[in-house]
């Protein structure tokens, strides 16, 4: 395994139905994040995994969101009744928890569409 | 406040040319300071990286100038290529916390050939 991989690299749905991304983490990375990246802009957090813990959300992720990694390994990201504002790159991103270490290392992302 | 600004949004450069990406911030928290290059179509990844306990950092190429006084830092490319060409982004993110990155809005770096 070479870097953190993601599922399916795109999506396109009709508004109101429900789409679910997955993440893979680079082996033995324990902390994994979720983030969206509209057309010109920068990413922006929206959620955080230690292990198998969600331990952090941003005001971002509605109710309509959810994530989830059980077992500590990969994680999936679920929109309920998207609309057309999710369209967007989710992308994904893994580190290895140290005192030092901070490097997050992002997937190719998952480019969702909401007609 | 966790924003992060950047500017400039769009940089044209000659081959062989110096390009200067300008970032800053509010937050004084912020304690980690990276660049990721985002090529279309795939990921961010990880240029170069900063800590506020020096004022600059040199890989290769890609050097990180930090001003703490200021709440500034800046991406410097020197001998600029056109394969360089590509969005990049400054971040910050604050010890203890999840180590979240807070990212600028980027900059489209076109270099000429």
């Amino acid at each position: 395994d070479t870097g953190v991989s993601q599922n399916p690299r795109h999506k396109i749905t009709k508004r109101g139905q429900n789409v679910t991304f997955r993440c893979d983490p680079i082996s033995e990375h324990n902390r994994l994040y979720w983030y969206r990246q509209t057309l010109g802009q920068g990413p922006e957090f929206l959620t955080y995994f230690q292990n198998e813990a969600q331990l952090e959300k941003s005001r971002l992720l509605s109710d309509r969101f959810s994530a989830e990694r059980p077992k500590g390994s990969f994680s999936t990201l679920e929109i309920q009744r998207t609309e057309q504002g999710d369209s967007a790159m989710y992308l994904c991103a893994s580190s290895l928890r140290s005192d030092r270490a901070d490097t997050q290392y992002f997937g190719p992302g998952t480019r969702l569409t909401v007609l | 406040q966790q924003q992060v600004k950047q500017s400039p949004q769009s940089l044209i450069v000659q081959k062989g040319g110096i390009s200067i990406i300008n970032c800053a911030y509010e937050n004084t928290a912020f304690d980690y300071f990276p660049w990721y290059q985002q090529f279309p179509g795939k990921g961010p990844a990880l240029l170069i990286a900063i800590r506020p306990d020096v004022s600059e950092k040199k890989e290769g190429r890609f050097t990180i100038s930090f001003n703490k006084s200021a709440k500034q830092f800046s991406l410097h490319i020197m001998d600029s290529q056109p394969g360089d060409s590509a969005t990049y982004f400054c971040a910050a993110s604050i010890v203890g916390s999840a180590r979240q990155l807070t990212f600028g809005s980027g900059t489209q770096l076109t270099v000429l050939p």
